[in-house]
């Protein structure tokens, strides 16, 4: 069993939607949850993370932390064209290096 | 605006001719990671310095050599790249390590994609 699963995917919106996606893990130890956003043919770019269980808003974007289900979630309200992209989790804590979920390749359909 | 430059962005090789991949910082960083990225795959590392500390993945092939001359420069050198080592490669930054004082946000370059003919 992988130490992160996500579903990679395609998926496809159109403009406006609320998106959700998601990661689940396996291991307790973590405590940091991240997101990356990642535009084709460049470099994971960070667009939030929490810490522990709870939920974090910045702008557009939702990141939800469910330790007891060991569930992390991103929405992206009112989606935009430009929201298209590889959205990858990743997860660590303490002295464990970063593990990254396979990503999720989304697609804003104007 | 301080950031992590790779390069070349793009780079064509043979079978078994050795490649240098670069990556330079203006973050300051103490720590400098290199991932390999393939098609629809999460980045694996492949290692990393911390400071001039190496820390190879178990892993990772003998194929895949790595410097750090300073704290703004690291080498990814692939001896003899064979036609699975084809991918985008990644070079990010961090301050630590670790998350003993918050979370370890990774500062990622634009990749240098790799391919091998």
């Amino acid at each position: 069993q992988k130490e992160v699963e996500q579903d990679p995917g395609p998926l496809s919106v159109p403009e406006g939607a609320i998106v959700s996606l998601n990661c689940t893990y396996s291991n307790s130890a973590f405590q940091y949850f991240m997101w990356y956003r990642q535009y084709s043919r460049k470099g994971p770019e960070l667009l939030m993370y929490t810490y522990s269980s709870g939920n974090k808003e910045d702008g557009r974007f939702t990141a939800q932390v469910d330790k007891s289900s060991k569930y992390i979630s991103l929405f992206i309200r009112d989606s935009q064209p430009s929201d298209s992209a590889t959205y990858l989790c990743a997860l660590h804590g303490g002295a464990q290096k970063l593990v990254f979920g396979q990503g999720t390749r989304l697609t804003i359909n104007p | 605006d301080a950031m992590v430059i790779q390069n070349p962005r793009y780079q064509v090789t043979q079978f078994g001719k050795p490649v240098t991949l670069s990556c330079s910082q203006t973050l300051n960083h103490n720590v400098m990671y290199w991932y390999q990225q393939k098609s629809s795959q999460a980045p694996k590392l492949l290692f990393h310095y911390y400071d001039k500390d190496f820390n190879n993945e178990a892993d990772t092939p003998d194929n895949f050599q790595s410097r750090r001359p300073n704290t703004s420069f690291c080498f990814l050198d692939i001896r003899s790249p064979g036609l699975g080592d084809a991918a985008m490669y990644l070079c990010a930054t961090s301050r630590g390590a670790g998350a003993v004082s918050g979370a370890n946000v990774l500062t990622f370059g634009a990749g240098s994609r790799l391919t091998v003919l």
